[in-house]
């Protein structure tokens, strides 16, 4: 049984389209993410969101967006996709809100942009 | 073996070896400090935190080593197997802000 699951894997795409990435966790946490991983594997944080507070990253373009219907879902939206948004995303969870105990990540969507 | 740096080095060691992966911090102020284990396509995985008040934790073959007076991290792990192959990164987070930062990896290759 998946803690973290996320769809769909894979996910290609044509410049300037608008997509979706679902992320879903049984859990019980409290708190979702969303990271982007580069050709260089490294990770960097996109959103961190409970049901009280969202926390952006200042870096992240307004094209991407959380959207939240319950405390168990986190989904990305993006808007004109662009080349360079072509990366592995993945979303995690955490049960303490300072991420104490580490995250729960989940496997991971490949998003090309073509 | 053993590695250092922060452009996703290599570090390739024979079954049954030691292996040592290094990771440098950038936040002084950071104290709680996590390794995962990143295989091919899949997530980072948890596998041993530390605190700032501690300088080593150990856990099943696996130990990790604090000196935050150089703001460096180690995981050392024994005895290394073909399944520890993977990519590994050191994420660093201060205290009460939920804002854990990752390194940039170490991918370590176990040869049988």
């Amino acid at each position: 049984d998946t803690a973290v699951s996320q769809t769909p894997k894979y996910l290609v795409t044509q410049m300037g389209n608008d997509k979706s990435i679902k992320c879903e966790q049984n859990l019980g946490h409290d708190t979702m993410y969303w990271y982007k991983q580069d050709s260089k594997k490294f990770l960097k944080i996109m959103f961190s969101y409970n049901n009280k507070e969202l926390i952006i990253n200042e870096t992240v373009p307004n094209r991407f967006s959380p959207k939240s219907p319950d405390k168990a879902h986190l989904n990305l939206h993006i808007n004109s996709l662009e080349l360079g948004d072509s990366a592995v995303y993945f979303c995690a969870s955490s049960q303490d809100p300072d991420g104490m105990g580490g995250y729960t990540f989940g496997s991971g969507t490949r998003l090309t942009v073509v | 073996g053993e590695s250092v740096g922060l452009h996703l080095p290599t570090l390739s060691v024979q079954e049954g070896d030691n292996s040592i992966i290094n990771c440098a911090y950038s936040n002084s102020a950071s104290d709680y400090f996590i390794w995962y284990k990143q295989e091919s396509g899949k997530g980072p995985q948890f596998i041993i935190d530390i605190r700032s008040n501690m300088d080593k934790r150990q856990g099943q073959r696996v130990t990790v080593l604090l000196n935050k007076t150089v703001k460096h991290l180690s995981l050392q792990i024994a005895a290394t197997q073909p399944g520890d192959s993977a990519v590994y990164f050191c994420a660093e987070n201060p205290w009460h802000n939920n804002d854990m930062r990752f390194g940039a990896g170490t991918r370590l290759t176990v040869k049988p």
